[in-house]
């Protein structure tokens, strides 16, 4: 069965601290995509980065960063020096699919990062 | 452009009542979602549709939700009768599929449904 594990429920950290968030993935697919979404206060989900099941390459953006790895079943998320305004819920989800006939997401319980100055 | 719009955003209501939540998708989308968030739950799909056809309704909690998707720019969640165990924030998302296989998702602000 396809499933999301995000273990931390909350994390807390002072500002320009560098914080990773954990997610470890179950599928029997050989092709799907991982995503991450933020949840700010105002309770919005914000898309964040995709990532396909064959591209194991490391993804940076700005102080964000992302580290995908099939032998741990892991996409960890990085956000280095973090910023009150990274205060959020932060869900991995897993995407699988028919083809052709979208994404079914599936995310994980979130980790709710608290930034504190 | 605008996003994905959902109305209301904010619903209260009495138990036994009819609630129609809505949804427009993003122009040019041919996926749509509708998922509940509660906080014991989580994030939870409800069900999808692909160029206006239900795939998935296996999330649907029981008879009480119906929904539709009459066309490609609209689409309605119903609940009849509701019950205080409704209450949760309900997000509709949508997407393209086709051969960029797993776009992302683009969610809408959400309707917060409060069931007394």
């Amino acid at each position: 069965a396809q499933k999301v594990t995000q273990a931390q429920t909350e994390i807390s950290v002072v500002e320009k601290e560098d914080v990773t968030l954990d997610c470890v993935y179950e599928t029997r697919d050989t092709t799907y995509y991982l995503f991450w979404y933020k949840q700010p206060p105002s309770g919005e989900l914000v898309f964040l980065i995709r990532r396909n099941s064959f591209d194991e390459q490391n993804e940076i953006s700005g102080r964000y960063s992302w580290n995908f790895q099939k032998s741990t079943s892991s996409f960890n998320f990085t956000i280095t020096a973090s910023q009150v305004v990274d205060s959020a819920v932060y869900f991995c989800a897993l995407s699988e699919a028919p083809y052709n006939q979208g994404g079914k997401l599936i995310f994980g319980q979130g980790t709710e990062l608290s930034v504190k100055p | 452009d605008a996003g994905v719009i959902q109305s209301p955003r904010h619903e209260v209501t009495e138990m036994g009542q009819e609630v129609t939540l809505r949804c427009k998708p993003i122009s040019g989308h041919n996926s749509l979602f509708w998922y509940r968030q509660t906080m014991m739950r989580g994030l939870e799909l409800l069900i999808y549709f692909n160029n206006n056809v239900p795939i998935d309704d296996s999330g649907m909690p029981e008879d009480r939700f119906s929904a539709k998707m009459p066309n490609a720019s609209f689409s309605t969640l119903k609940i009849q009768p509701s019950e205080p165990r409704d209450s949760a924030v309900y997000f509709c998302a949508s997407s393209t599929s086709g051969r960029a296989l797993y776009n992302e998702q683009f969610f809408g602000p959400g309707t917060r449904l409060t069931v007394l």
